[in-house]
């Protein structure tokens, strides 16, 4: 069983570019979560998603972010005209949903976002 | 507010020495508590997970975590410390019934010879 899959592991835009960042979860999994790691920061909780609908984006910031998880396919975190301090490495996270098990969320590796 | 503290920034030991890493929360309910590993450049690696039950939790590569309900504490362990295990070490929550991680700034770990 794969683990949670985010491509690219490394992007580079210059600032005003789109970003966009792919987060396939765990088979079985049907929710997702995206988590921002600033340099030298812990991890911050952006935005929680099932499929199709958006749960949680308490912590996205409110302009230029947006999120979704299709029906099919991957999740998308993007970032439209990104700037210097959206550099940083951004997380997804999945979890398959229940009482028990809702809570473990399984990491992938990451993609770092610099921007020029 | 709720919070996650890890109190010390960095910690150096010496290779073969114990090691412990502080944590605290804040939270009204006991939540669900976790320790993660972050090498430079890399994801994040599950150390140890408590969830209930015994408060004594087990991990991989010989790491070990009490929770301690009186002190809202749940340090992170381990009796020898090699040096393959310098990295960042996260302590991390999710509220009970709730489902955002809530993580501490992390503690980097420096292992001399």
């Amino acid at each position: 069983n794969a683990g949670v899959m985010q491509n690219p592991r490394h992007l580079v835009r210059r600032r005003g570019q789109e970003a966009r960042l792919r987060c396939s979860p765990m088979k079985g999994h049907s929710h997702v979560y995206w988590y921002r790691q600033l340099p030298e920061e812990g991890l911050k909780f952006m935005v929680y998603l099932q499929k199709e609908n958006i749960i949680d984006e308490s912590g996205m910031p409110k302009e230029r972010f947006s999120a979704e998880f299709p029906k099919e396919g991957p999740s998308i975190l993007r970032i439209q005209q990104v700037v210097r301090g959206d550099s940083a490495a951004y997380f997804c996270a999945s979890s398959p949903g229940g009482s028990k098990s809702y809570n473990e969320q399984f990491f992938g590796p990451g993609t770092r976002l610099t921007v020029l | 507010a709720q919070s996650v503290t890890q109190p010390d920034i960095h910690i150096t030991v010496s290779e073969g020495a114990s090691l412990e890493l502080r944590c605290n929360y804040s939270y009204g309910a006991t939540p669900y508590l976790f320790w993660y590993v972050q090498s430079p450049g890399q994801g994040l690696q599950l150390l140890l997970k408590y969830f209930s039950g015994d408060t004594l939790v087990q991990g991989i590569k010989g790491f070990e975590a009490e929770f301690k309900r009186s002190q809202s504490s749940f340090n992170l362990r381990k009796p020898s410390v090699h040096w393959s295990d310098a990295a960042e070490y996260f302590c991390a929550v999710v509220p009970t019934g709730g489902f955002k991680t809530i993580f501490g700034a992390g503690t980097r770990l420096f292992v001399k010879a």
